[in-house]
């Protein structure tokens, strides 16, 4: 089975300031990697997944995302943010290899931009 | 592309009602999901289709819960006998055959169930 931990449950940062979001996870095999965003009242927006390759992941709203095999780490970032970007954030993990799988989500980030 | 669209966005009901919802996938994906969010809690698995086949389910599935596709296009939740433990916001997703295995799923709006 599969877990995901985000490390910090709030995040408050100042706005042109630069933002980590810590995601680590355990799993027994190997998984796809994902970041979604969820502004209040609202679904989720996929922010940026890792499947395989460059373990460096570019994503949407200028959002980064470095997968750490050895680390079992997928931490989000983003050099200077802005106050739209104030919402929750959540990693999640998948079992490659095998489609039509649950998304295991951790319990999400709350980033709060403050000018 | 449309995107996943839920419906309604927002439901009241008394304890012990039924309660359906409904969830238009993106056009032509034929994998669908159905997740619960409860408040400050990340999405939890409920089951999942494939085209009209519900392929696997939660143990959050309890029996007063029950999901349908009848013709593999739109889904939907019912859910009987509401507990006010049913409050959450029910979240559907989507996601296309690709090639591969890679799974992207697309999530709708939500529908936000208040059961008092």
């Amino acid at each position: 089975a599969q877990s995901v931990t985000q490390l910090d449950s709030q995040v408050p940062v100042f706005e042109e300031a630069p933002v980590e979001l810590r995601c680590n996870y355990s799993s027994s095999v190997s998984v796809y990697l994902f970041w979604y965003v969820q502004y209040p009242n609202q679904g989720l927006q996929l922010l940026l997944k890792y499947l395989s390759g460059s373990t460096l992941v570019k994503g949407i709203n200028g959002f980064e995302a470095e997968f750490n095999k050895s680390q079992t780490s997928f931490h989000l970032r983003k050099p200077s943010v802005h106050i739209s970007d104030t919402a929750e954030y959540f990693c999640a993990v998948t079992r490659s290899g095998q489609a039509g799988t649950a998304l295991i989500f951790g319990k999400g980030t709350t980033l709060s931009v403050s000018s | 592309d449309t995107g996943v669209s839920q419906d309604p966005r927002h439901k009241i009901t008394k304890r012990g009602q039924n309660v359906t919802f409904r969830c238009d996938p993106i056009s032509e994906h034929n994998r669908l999901y159905w997740y619960r969010q409860t408040l400050g809690q990340g999405p939890e698995f409920l089951t999942y289709f494939q085209n009209e086949a519900q392929l696997e389910k939660s143990r959050l599935l309890s029996d007063r819960f029950s999901a349908e596709r009848p013709k593999g296009s739109f889904s939907t939740l019912e859910i009987q006998r509401t507990e006010q433990g049913d409050s959450a916001m029910y979240l559907c997703a989507s996601s296309p055959v690709g090639s591969g295995s890679t799974d992207t799923q697309y999530f709708g709006p939500g529908t936000r169930l208040t059961v008092l």
